[in-house]
């Protein structure tokens, strides 16, 4: 099983609609979850840490689920500017805190 | 808003070459990274470091890689002898005290390896 796996993707959506995005994760000591933002050929931004009872900002909710390792974002009202990858994000659990592990990413698109 | 710089933006070298890419963190930050992303791949983990020494790097981070901290803002990548599978974005990261409790890693915009 991979550390972090992700919908291969991509999600095309028109605008106005709401997508969710699924992550797994294989090291039950992982301790501390993201979802970045990567724009096509540029750096990975952060976007939201993942909290155990869920958390949201804005149009963007994550949800985490430890006893199956699995974490979500789901972003409602897709805007054309949320076109992007977004990483779904884990630490290592036998390192530092901030040592991440990233899953590949999910594209998505929106369309207007 | 402080950002992480880094040079080149795009660096052509040729097998076997010797390339060093450079990076200035921002200045309160204490953990450096390098990670690496090879096109159309997932973005990877080279290397931490922190208090002047690496404190973890990955199985990817051979002998073949080396870092540096020559003066108290750059913190530059070496590789010692480029294969073409080195070819990737270079992103160089860091964070701040605070963002130990968030995870909020700030990368730079990467440095582009092109190995011929």
């Amino acid at each position: 099983r991979k550390e972090v796996e992700q919908d291969p993707g991509p999600f095309n959506v028109p605008e106005g609609a709401t997508v969710a995005f699924n992550c797994t994760y294989s090291n039950s000591a992982s301790q501390s979850f993201f979802w970045y933002r990567q724009d096509c050929r540029k750096e990975p931004k952060l976007l939201m840490s993942v909290y155990s009872s869920g958390n949201e900002d804005g149009r963007f909710t994550a949800q985490l689920n430890r006893a199956s390792q699995y974490i979500s974002l789901l972003i409602r009202d897709s805007k054309l500017s949320d076109s992007a990858t977004y990483l779904c994000v884990v630490n290592r659990p036998d390192s530092g805190y901030s040592t991440l592990t990233f899953g590949k990413g999910t594209m998505l698109l929106v369309s207007p | 808003e402080p950002e992480v710089t880094q040079t080149p933006s795009h660096q052509v070298t040729q097998m076997g070459q010797e390339v060093i890419l450079r990076c200035v963190p921002i200045s309160n930050h204490l953990y450096f990274y390098w990670y690496r992303q090879i096109l159309g791949q997932k973005v990877e983990f080279l290397v931490s470091f922190y208090n002047n020494e690496i404190s973890e790097k990955s199985e990817i981070f051979d002998d073949q890689f080396s870092v540096e901290r020559p003066d108290g803002s750059n913190f530059t990548l070496k590789i010692r002898s480029t294969k073409l599978e080195d070819s990737a974005m270079y992103f160089c990261a860091s964070i701040s005290p605070q963002g130990m409790n968030t995870g909020e890693l700030f990368f730079g915009e990467g440095s582009r390896l092109t190995v011929l």
